[in-house]
């Protein structure tokens, strides 16, 4: 069973531009959660989407955005790009949204870099 | 808010030698707790789970973590290093408490393994 995906894998932009980050979980998996690695530092979780509804939601302003389609995959979009915003993308998905112990399987990223 | 906290950003050890890295976790309630390895421009791959059913949790690779409250503290370790095991590991924490899965990830420890 082929794993998550993600595209594209490298992606380069420049500041104010605009990014769309895709994701396919895996077969039957239904949440998908994206998470930004910045270099040197663990993933932060940026959202949780469960059955296509945004289930939660971490600590990032509202450039970053998401959706999910009912084949449950998901796209990551974020608006006026920063440099900071320079990182690799990591999208995970599950079964579902809970419970706790709830493993998610992680795709292999995008790394994004804003110039 | 729950947090982890891996000491030391680098490990060495020679190869055949004990891995021990340490996490050590702050939870107001009973904690589910994961580490996750990540080798270079690759996605986070789960190592082992604590999920209560027992304190000390075997996982892939010959890996194991032993959880002890009264530490606080859920350290990785391998009997016996090898080259393959060089990566990046990352212990995180499962908070479902607001009706959905949020993992908060440590900030890393690497791990070299020395010939």
């Amino acid at each position: 069973d082929a794993g998550v995906t993600q595209s594209p894998t490298h992606l380069i932009k420049t500041r104010g531009q605009q990014v769309t980050l895709r994701c396919s979980p895996i077969s039957g998996h239904k949440s998908v959660s994206w998470y930004q690695q910045v270099l040197g530092q663990g993933p932060q979780f940026i959202f949780q989407y469960y059955e296509k509804e945004e289930r939660g939601r971490g600590n990032f302003p509202d450039r970053f955005s998401a959706r999910q389609f009912p084949n449950y995959s998901s796209e990551l979009n974020v608006n006026a790009l920063l440099l900071g915003d320079s990182a690799l993308y990591l999208c995970a998905s599950s079964l579902t949204g809970t419970p706790i112990y709830n493993e998610q399987f992680f795709g292999p990223g995008t790394r994004l870099t804003v110039l | 808010a729950q947090s982890v906290t891996q000491l030391g950003s680098h490990v060495s050890v020679s190869e055949g030698a004990l891995v021990l890295l340490r996490c050590n976790y702050s939870s107001s309630v009973p904690p589910y707790l994961f580490w996750y390895v990540q080798y270079p421009n690759q996605g986070l791959q789960l190592l082992l789970k604590y999920t209560s059913a027992a304190t000390l949790v075997k996982g892939i690779n010959g890996f194991e973590a032993e959880f002890k409250k009264s530490e606080t503290s859920f350290h990785l370790t391998k009997p016996s290093a090898h080259m393959s095991d060089a990566a990046e590991y990352f212990c995180a924490v499962s908070d479902a408490r607001r009706g959905y899965q949020k993992v908060t990830f440590g900030t890393g420890t690497k791990l070299q393994v020395i010939p």
